[in-house]
């Protein structure tokens, strides 16, 4: 399968833990994306990656959200003493360039909040 | 400011019947528009989209689109649907220069036998 791999595709976690959340691109794809779908919502974007750089966070929470992108490995959305507000399906997308070449999306990470 | 409008959060029909999934955007650029089909627990599959050039759309699983500029609008259409049509359907908005992409709320369109 060369799609997008996103992986767990289930965590749950309790309130005040971490949760790391992998995403690998497509195979050829340098931009990473990761939007967050909130019950009965749309997606919402999050974050812009490229290798090693994040290019815009603009959609990111201020605090305890972070995200990477290393020149190996996978893309990495990372939430520090997780809420449960922060249950979510956070879904991981990439392109070959950015502008008008379609985004192509993984399976998502359901998170859930005890 | 870019927007995305889904009018419809449900849609009933029967099978073999047509539909048409409203969108509608706003934005005082150009645009790139797609639709994205998303089965349950599953990621959303490309369905069509619009870049430029013809304004009619065709797409995968016999769905299609129509771009019209005038009424801001890019309403997907089937002729006829089928149960396995079952699921979640957005339409988002992209604009040159820019890659973040603005997705409507959705329209669960529910095939009935």
């Amino acid at each position: 399968n060369a799609g997008v791999m996103q992986n767990p595709r289930h965590l749950v976690r309790r309130r005040g833990q971490e949760a790391r959340l992998r995403c690998s691109p497509m195979k050829g794809h340098s931009h990473v994306y990761w939007y967050r779908q909130l019950p009965e919502e749309g997606l919402k974007f999050m974050v812009y990656l490229q290798k090693e750089n994040i290019i815009d966070e603009s959609g990111m929470p201020k605090e305890r959200f972070s995200a990477e992108f290393p020149k190996e490995g996978p893309s990495i959305l990372r939430i520090q003493q997780v809420v449960r507000g922060d249950s979510a399906a956070y879904f991981c997308a990439s392109s070959a360039t950015g502008g008008d070449q379609p985004q192509h999306f993984g399976d998502g990470t359901r998170l859930s909040i005890l | 400011a870019q927007s995305v409008t889904q009018l419809d959060s449900q849609v009933p029909v029967f099978e073999e019947a047509p539909v048409e999934l409203r969108c509608n955007y706003s934005s005082s650029v150009s645009v790139y528009l797609f639709w994205y089909v998303q089965y349950p627990n599953q990621g959303l599959q490309l369905l069509l989209k619009y870049l430029s050039g013809s304004t009619l759309v065709k797409g995968i699983n016999g769905f299609e689109a129509e771009f019209n500029k005038s009424q801001t609008s890019f309403h997907l259409r089937k002729p006829s649907v089928h149960i396995s049509d079952t699921a979640e359907y957005f339409c988002a908005l992209g604009t040159s220069g820019t890659y973040k992409y603005i997705f409507g709320t959705g329209t669960r369109l529910k095939v009935l036998a």
